[in-house]
């Protein structure tokens, strides 16, 4: 078993849908948690830590649940430049683990 | 603030061959990382560095790779020699202590071994 699990999608919606992505993981003594983003041909880039008490950023809500191991991520209203590969990303002692990641494609 | 550095941008080589990449780290950042990323994957950890100390390389086949990390600023990955499975993204990313903190990625190098 994976550390770190993620649908890999793709997942395909039209402009101005709601989308969530899941990621479990397995080490439950993991300590941080984050979502990236990766750009086609280009390197992964933070887009939220995730919080065990959930945390919201414009149209991106990232939640943990510590109990089941389970992190997601919503995104509301896509926008075509929401398009990429989302991350996650689980931390612990310093040696963070990266999930093979979702693929996004907003459409017009 | 000038970011993680890495050359070549890319790199074509033949099996067997060697190669090396380069990583300039944001200035201050203690830790360094070295992932592979292979295409539909996600980033490999192969070796984290503190200052110029190893602090992981469990995953780094040592066989044919290797990384050193003089003076804890710049640092430098080899493969020899080189095998087609190699072919990958090579990512470098600093981060200031290596705590809890985010990653700061570079832009990467795409190898292709043929």
């Amino acid at each position: 078993r994976k550390e770190v699990e993620q649908d890999p999608g793709p997942f395909n919606v039209p402009e101005g849908a709601t989308v969530a992505f899941n990621c479990t993981y397995s080490n439950s003594a993991s300590q941080s948690f984050f979502w990236y983003r990766q750009d086609c041909r280009k390197e992964p880039k933070l887009l939220m830590s995730v919080y065990s008490s959930g945390n919201e950023d414009g149209r991106f809500t990232a939640q943990l649940n510590r109990a089941s191991q389970y992190i997601s991520l919503l995104i509301r209203d896509s926008k075509l430049s929401d398009s990429a590969t989302y991350l996650c990303v689980v931390r612990d002692a310093g040696k963070s683990t990266f999930g093979d990641g979702t693929t996004l494609t907003v459409k017009p | 603030e000038a970011g993680v550095a890495q050359s070549p941008r890319y790199k074509i080589i033949e099996k067997r061959q060697s190669v090396a990449f380069w990583c300039n780290p944001i200035s201050g950042h203690a830790t360094l990382y070295w992932y592979q990323q292979i295409l539909g994957q996600g980033p490999k950890l192969l070796i984290q560095f503190q200052n110029n100390g190893v602090v992981d390389d469990s995953q780094l086949p040592k066989d044919r790779f290797s990384a050193e990390r003089l003076k804890g600023v710049d640092s430098t990955l080899k493969i020899q020699p080189a095998k087609l499975e190699d072919s990958a993204v090579y990512l470098c990313a600093s981060s200031p202590t290596g705590g809890w903190e985010k990653l700061f990625f570079g832009s990467g190098t795409q190898l292709s071994v043929l």
